[in-house]
């Protein structure tokens, strides 16, 4: 079993919809969790940063973690065609594994116009 | 915001040759840096954290002779694929940890194409 399991989709909506990832993770030690949009060919770049559970929300992305459950979601709203893009849900424990990243497989969205 | 310059984004090598990919942090210092390669439709692969100063960590399967990894400053992580061979083509990804924030910054990435 992965540390972290994401669907990795694909998953294609159209445009406006209300768009809801996830990812579920087995290690309870996770604290930091993040989510990641990468593009095809380029770098991950960071959206949301959650430390423990709880709603952070920014501009239209949501990002709930619900550590008793050990599960993350990143919700977008009114999701527009330059959304289109992977999805990557990434954690780390408090203790120093090295500081790496757990990585989920990522999630490939379309948004149609 | 934190900017992590990866050079080259694409390179074409000869099989045999060795190739060498710079990560630079920008407007921070990184006292760790992750290397990943990653796959069509696959997601990243972590194959060694550098802490400046110091030698690589490699993950399990990742031949440490074959991807050199040097971190001798704060800002500068290179990562040399050595005698490469065609199976070695794939995007690799540099990340360096912010040593004050501990936030995380991605490179752009760096196509290999090995012929």
């Amino acid at each position: 079993q992965k540390e972290v399991e994401q669907d990795p989709g694909p998953l294609s909506v159209p445009e406006g919809a209300i768009v809801s990832l996830n990812c579920t993770y087995s290690n309870s030690a996770f604290q930091y969790f993040m989510w990641y949009r990468q593009y095809s060919r380029k770098g991950p770049e960071l959206l949301m940063y959650t430390y423990s559970s709880g709603n952070k929300e920014d501009g239209r992305f949501t990002a709930q973690v619900d550590k008793s459950s050990k599960y993350i979601s990143l919700f977008i709203r009114d999701s527009q065609p330059s959304d289109s893009a992977t999805y990557l849900c990434a954690m780390r424990p408090t203790y120093n594994q090295g500081g790496k990243l757990i990585f989920g497989q990522g999630t490939e969205l379309s948004v149609k116009p | 915001g934190a900017v992590v310059s990866q050079h080259p984004s694409r390179v074409i090598c000869k099989s045999g040759t060795s190739v060498k990919i710079e990560c630079r942090s920008l407007d921070f210092q990184a006292t760790t840096m992750f290397w990943y390669r990653q796959f069509p439709k696959q997601s990243l692969m972590l194959m060694a954290t550098s802490n400046e100063g110091s030698k690589a960590t490699y993950e399990q399967g990742v031949e440490k002779d074959k991807f050199l990894i040097n971190h001798a400053s704060l800002t500068l992580s290179t990562l040399t694929v050595t005698s490469a061979h065609p199976e070695d083509s794939s995007f690799y990804i540099c990340s360096a940890r912010d040593r004050v924030t501990y936030g995380y910054t991605f490179g752009s990435g760096t196509r290999l194409t090995v012929v």
